[in-house]
């Protein structure tokens, strides 16, 4: 089955400067890639996804790329505020919207003012 | 707004109790739900895979007896934590996909505590 790893486990910024999250999939039937920010005591939220024929997409301050070969995609989000603090968590998911999602094990994000 | 509404956000309750948790789609259909379990300051991991009209599907170590799943209507899911213990004092999370679109939208949670 597919197995999602996530670097770093924790990262702290200073407000402004930009913040990147690795994440490796095993699964090379996976396509959809999505990335969720999770705020303390809520459910996660979606933030950004990218399906496997994208190498890169893009919504104001995050980004989000896809490398298929090496099976890596990351989380990049710039100019970080302090509202960008909380938990963010990439995962993959093969082919159809009923597929499970696997998680990786996410990254506490913390943004000094 | 939200697309998928859990209820409750918080029980605490005495060791021998069961609850139920709901999961409600808004606006839309939602015929497979999918319900997590998460403990504190770790991932979401996926319980079961409930289909709507069929038999829940359950992950592997996850106990159909114990957590029971009845997705009886397009728009409902529930979890029922059976005779609950100390140990299954947890945060518990549903989600439903997105329209067709590969996301998932979760709900809120439920923070469970067993006393």
């Amino acid at each position: 089955g597919e197995n999602v790893e996530q670097h770093p486990s924790t990262l702290s910024v200073q407000e402004g400067d930009s913040a990147v999250i690795k994440c490796t999939y095993s699964d090379s039937a996976s396509n959809y890639f999505p990335w969720y920010k999770q705020e303390l005591g809520k459910g996660p939220q979606l933030i950004i996804d990218i399906r496997s024929n994208v190498g890169e997409k893009k919504d104001q301050r995050i980004a989000v790329t896809l490398n298929k070969t090496a099976k890596h995609f990351s989380l990049h989000i710039t100019e970080t505020q302090p509202e960008d603090s909380a938990v963010y968590f990439c995962a993959a998911k093969a082919q159809t919207s009923y597929d499970k999602v696997i998680f990786g094990p996410g990254t506490s994000l913390s943004v000094i003012p | 707004g939200a697309v998928v509404s859990q209820h409750p956000s918080r029980v605490i309750c005495k060791s021998g109790t069961s609850v139920k948790i709901e999961c409600r789609s808004l606006d839309f259909q939602a015929t497979t739900m999918f319900w997590y379990r998460q403990f504190p300051k770790k991932s979401l991991m996926l319980m079961a895979t409930s289909n709507e009209g069929s038999k829940a599907t359950y992950e592997q170590g996850v106990e159909k007896d114990k957590f029971l799943i009845n997705h009886a209507s397009l728009t409902l899911s529930t979890l029922t934590v059976t005779s609950a213990h100390p140990e299954d004092s947890s945060f518990y999370i549903c989600s439903a996909p997105g329209h067709g679109t590969g996301g998932q939208h979760f709900g809120d949670g439920t923070r469970l505590s067993i006393l």
